[in-house]
């Protein structure tokens, strides 16, 4: 089935500093959604993403829809120890029925205050 | 955002019973729910697709006789896990749709499920 490449697997930064992570996927999305995740939780919706380009901001958090549609990113400014968590990209395949989402293997993000 | 809850969040039975989750859609009313499956440390498996007033789509691989999934509103999907061995001893996560056009998922705070 289809699979999205999420990187990196694991972060560990200073708080203060800038985080980046990507998704890839080998085929087209019309749709990238960024999850985030705490233990014993279940995902929380951070960020959509609709149209091929589009650059959405939450907060300190920024996402892009690739050009290609086969790729997003999602950047965390000025990190804060409750950022700590999973990240999870998800991406809706065109013409897939009932909005099943693939997802990313994930990113942790560890922070030292 | 869309709220989903589930219950119970955790729930510890012992091998050979049958567990019933709750997932439910507080404020607004969702036709299609998914219920997902993540082991420590993984990613979320998807295992069926809940259509209200209808029979669920599993995924390859997954057992409908083992994971009977009900949808008999449309607020509500029933996950039950029968016959429950060790090995299925997992997260349990379900979410569902808000609105017809978009690909907005909410999710449910999830159920730990310990199969002794």
């Amino acid at each position: 089935g289809q699979q999205l490449n999420q990187s990196p697997q694991s972060m560990f930064i200073q708080e203060g500093e800038d985080v980046s992570m990507n998704c890839t996927s080998s085929s087209i999305f019309n749709t990238w959604l960024w999850y985030k995740q705490d233990p014993g939780e279940g995902p929380v919706l951070l960020i959509a993403l609709y149209k091929a380009g589009e650059l959405t901001s939450n907060g300190r958090l920024t996402a892009q829809f690739g050009i290609t549609r086969k790729d997003s990113f999602l950047n965390i400014s000025a990190s804060i120890p409750s950022d700590v968590g999973i990240y999870f990209c998800a991406g809706q395949e065109r013409g897939r029925g009932a909005q099943k989402l693939v997802f990313g293997q994930g990113t942790r993000l560890t922070i030292n205050p | 955002g869309a709220v989903v809850s589930q219950h119970p969040s955790w729930v510890i039975c012992k091998s050979g019973t049958s567990v019933k989750i709750e997932c439910r859609s507080l404020d607004f009313q969702a036709t299609t729910m998914f219920w997902y499956r993540q082991f420590p440390k993984q990613s979320l498996m998807l295992m069926a697709t809940s259509n209200e007033g209808s029979k669920a789509t599993y995924e390859q691989g997954v057992e409908k006789d083992k994971f009977l999934i009900n949808h008999a509103s449309l607020t509500l999907s029933t996950l039950t896990v029968t016959s429950a061995h060790p090995e299925d001893s997992s997260f349990y996560i379900c979410s569902a749709l808000s609105g017809t056009n978009t690909g907005e998922l909410f999710f449910g705070e999830g159920s730990r499920l310990t199969v002794l």
